[in-house]
């Protein structure tokens, strides 16, 4: 069974391009969870989402960033106009269902913006 | 605004010896996570805390829940350099995100 699979593991963009990043949940799972970690900090949640619906946004910032988890395909972070504050490791996490809520995270993705 | 803190932040000890990492959280939760990073990686379960008074144990880590207090421990014991990792607790109070806290990074000296 695989488990959360992310993509690319790095990514490097220049300040002003958009940045992609895809996560696949394991078998099984509807819901999606996305998070960001700064240099030495811990998680930051930024988006919750089932298919096709976000469910809670609240750590989104309001500019340039949007997720989205489309029926089929796995879902995406987007991140417009990158600029280097946006440098971290992005990771998504998984689950079954709400109520039995254990996470179950993905390798990560690190973006560096130059 | 709900915070989760972790004590200490760093900790450096000696292989055999115990120790005890500690996570205050400012909100109810009858649920807590424990999770181990390694440098450049991701995150692995440790422990799933589902009540108060939840004790777990694997090897040389014992993890506990006391919701009153809003605390929760990991005990460590015989520490060995395998050990070496940032350990994260997480509560989730509403089902929708985890909070984690401030992370303790810990490393095992020979």
């Amino acid at each position: 069974n695989a488990g959360v699979m992310q993509n690319p593991r790095h990514l490097v963009r220049r300040r002003g391009q958009e940045a992609r990043l895809r996560c696949s949940p394991m078998k099984g799972h509807s819901h999606v969870y996305w998070y960001r970690q700064l240099p030495e900090e811990g998680l930051k949640f930024m988006v919750y989402l089932q298919k096709e619906n976000i469910i809670d946004e609240s750590g989104m910032p309001k500019e340039r960033f949007s997720a989205e988890f489309p029926k089929e395909g796995p879902s995406i972070l987007r991140i417009q106009q990158v600029v280097r504050g946006d440098s971290a490791a992005y990771f998504c996490a998984s689950s079954r269902a709400k109520l039995w809520n254990e996470q179950f995270f993905g390798p990560g993705t690190r973006l560096t913006v130059l | 605004e709900l915070k989760v803190e972790q004590n200490p932040l760093f900790l450096s000890m000696q292989e055999g010896k115990n120790y005890t990492i500690y996570c205050n959280y400012s909100t109810t939760s009858d649920r807590l996570y424990w999770y181990r990073q390694d440098p450049g990686k991701s995150l692995e379960s440790l422990f799933v805390l589902l009540s108060n008074g939840a004790v777990k144990q694997e090897g040389r880590l014992m993890a506990s829940l006391d919701t009153k207090a809003r605390l929760s421990t990991l005990h460590i014991t015989a520490a060995v350099h395998d050990l070496s990792a940032t350990y994260f607790c997480a509560v989730d109070p509403s089902g929708n995100q985890f909070y984690f806290g401030t992370g303790t990074s810990l490393t095992v000296i020979p």
